[in-house]
């Protein structure tokens, strides 16, 4: 299953709503999570089941969607959110990944 | 909260073989399948072998199939990736990540992920 996101690149400011769009080549139902990663460090999960946000990620992130068309909404962009953002989906094997969205400051 | 360690990376020549080891911290480590994820220099992110929480079922694409070989050590709380004959494009940060649900079943979402060892193939 391929997962194409988009865009693959963004330029916001602090305080900006920033959306992230995920689509699946296929239905995947809510098998669909989001992950976090900075520059030189390991991805960190933000939500699975494609809204079900991770402990400890602020409130501030939501995720949304179903069968092929997903959504991760940043409502109020702050400094420690640049970084890039992948979603990953779980329905079937092979596990994949989709190709990332990079979020950079204006 | 666990912990995972990732090591055994490095520079390798092409056509030999590697293993990578990756260590858990706390005592729950038997009870959550686990999973490698490599990055190759600058590129996304690609799952490369799963294993259930008790070693009996293992999960690979296609594209390494016969070539990486996951297996654990419950006794140890350690998790490896074995990779033979190593091409240039096997070049990447490996990652060990925890399987985002513990039981009989392999969730196949990461809730944890260790730092990475980065492989190097080149002659």
């Amino acid at each position: 299953i391929q997962l194409t996101q988009s865009p693959s690149s963004l330029s916001a400011s602090v305080g900006d709503r920033v959306t992230i769009t995920c689509r699946a080549s296929q239905g995947i139902s809510s098998y669909l999570a989001w992950y976090q990663q900075k520059p030189g460090k390991a991805p960190k999960c933000l939500f699975y089941a494609a809204s079900t946000l991770q402990s400890g990620v602020p409130s501030r992130f939501s995720g949304s969607g179903s069968g092929t068309d997903f959504t991760l909404t940043i409502s109020s962009l702050q400094p420690e959110d640049f970084a890039t953002y992948y979603c990953q989906q779980y329905n079937s094997h092979p596990l994949t990944f989709g190709g990332g969205t990079k979020v950079e400051i204006k | 909260q666990v912990q995972l360690v990732e090591s055994g990376g490095g520079v390798v020549q092409p056509g030999r073989s590697l293993r990578l080891s990756c260590a858990a911290s706390g005592s729950t480590f038997s009870s959550y399948a686990m999973h490698w994820v490599r990055q190759s220099p600058g590129k996304g992110l690609e799952w490369m072998a799963g294993i259930s929480y008790d070693g009996s079922n293992e999960y690979y694409p296609d594209s390494v199939k016969g070539r990486f070989t996951i297996s654990r050590d419950n006794s140890k709380n350690t998790l490896f990736l074995q990779i033979n004959s190593l091409r240039a494009e096997d070049t990447a940060v490996f990652y060990c990540a925890r399987d985002g649900g513990s039981g009989t079943y392999s969730h196949d979402w990461f809730d944890t992920w260790g730092q990475g060892t980065l492989v190097t193939v080149s002659s």
